[in-house]
């Protein structure tokens, strides 16, 4: 079936290095994709989105990138801090047809001081 | 500005009994989504409204379940003659308009059923 899904369930990083998030999705109609991060006791706070005609888009410390090609995207997170310890989902959505998101599973990053 | 609220925040019930989860959207938003997320788990989607009608309804697992928004602004997702199985937590998101605008989150209800 069609789903959305992580490489890895869990990553761990030494405070201040980069982080990177893998996400693969198979559903080759979606067009929009969205990461959330989850911390424990909290609803997903969004942290970035992009749509199929873009490969690359940036925020602030954090950087998301498409790869159509091999449905691929990615999370990076720049000089991670202890604050962005909590799980993160990657989601997608076909816009202009049902409005539902499709999540992952998740993957827990984990910050060592 | 508020974000999503939902209450309650924690509910927990006896199987074969009735409850209610309230959700207010952001002010304006017209889009609001009801979705399920079970322990290690993402987000499972149940259902979608635009206004106050529901445009999908398609993730509602079975007819125990039902939502409203009687106004185009608070929803509430009803769940009669609960399950152990329907334990999980309840999350309401809404978005400005359109279905692929951001759709915010809120905390969640927290539902235990014993």
């Amino acid at each position: 079936g069609e789903s959305v899904g992580l490489h890895l369930p869990t990553l761990s990083v030494q405070e201040g290095d980069n982080s990177i998030i893998n996400c693969a999705y198979s559903n080759s109609a979606s067009d929009y994709f969205i990461w959330y991060k989850q911390e424990s006791g909290k609803g997903p706070q969004f942290i970035i989105d992009i749509r199929s005609n873009m490969d690359k888009r940036q925020g602030q410390r954090v950087t998301v990138l498409l790869n159509k090609t091999v449905k691929h995207l990615s999370l990076q997170i720049a000089a991670t801090q202890p604050g962005d310890s909590a799980v993160y989902f990657c989601a997608e959505n076909i816009s202009g047809a049902n409005s539902k998101l499709t999540f992952g599973k998740g993957i827990t990053l984990s910050v060592r001081p | 500005g508020a974000g999503v609220s939902q209450t309650p925040s924690n509910k927990v019930t006896e199987k074969g009994k009735y409850v209610e989860l309230r959700c207010d959207p952001i002010s304006g938003h017209t889009a609001l989504y009801w979705y399920r997320q079970s322990l290690g788990q993402g987000p499972e989607f149940l259902i979608y409204f635009q206004g106050t009608g529901a445009a999908d309804d398609s993730g509602l697992p079975n007819d125990r379940f039902f939502a409203v928004r009687p106004e185009g602004s608070v929803s509430t997702l009803k769940i009669q003659r609960t399950e152990r199985g329907d334990s999980a937590v309840y999350l309401c998101a809404s978005s400005f308009r359109l279905a692929a605008d951001t759709q915010y989150f809120g905390p969640g209800t927290r539902l235990t059923v014993l």
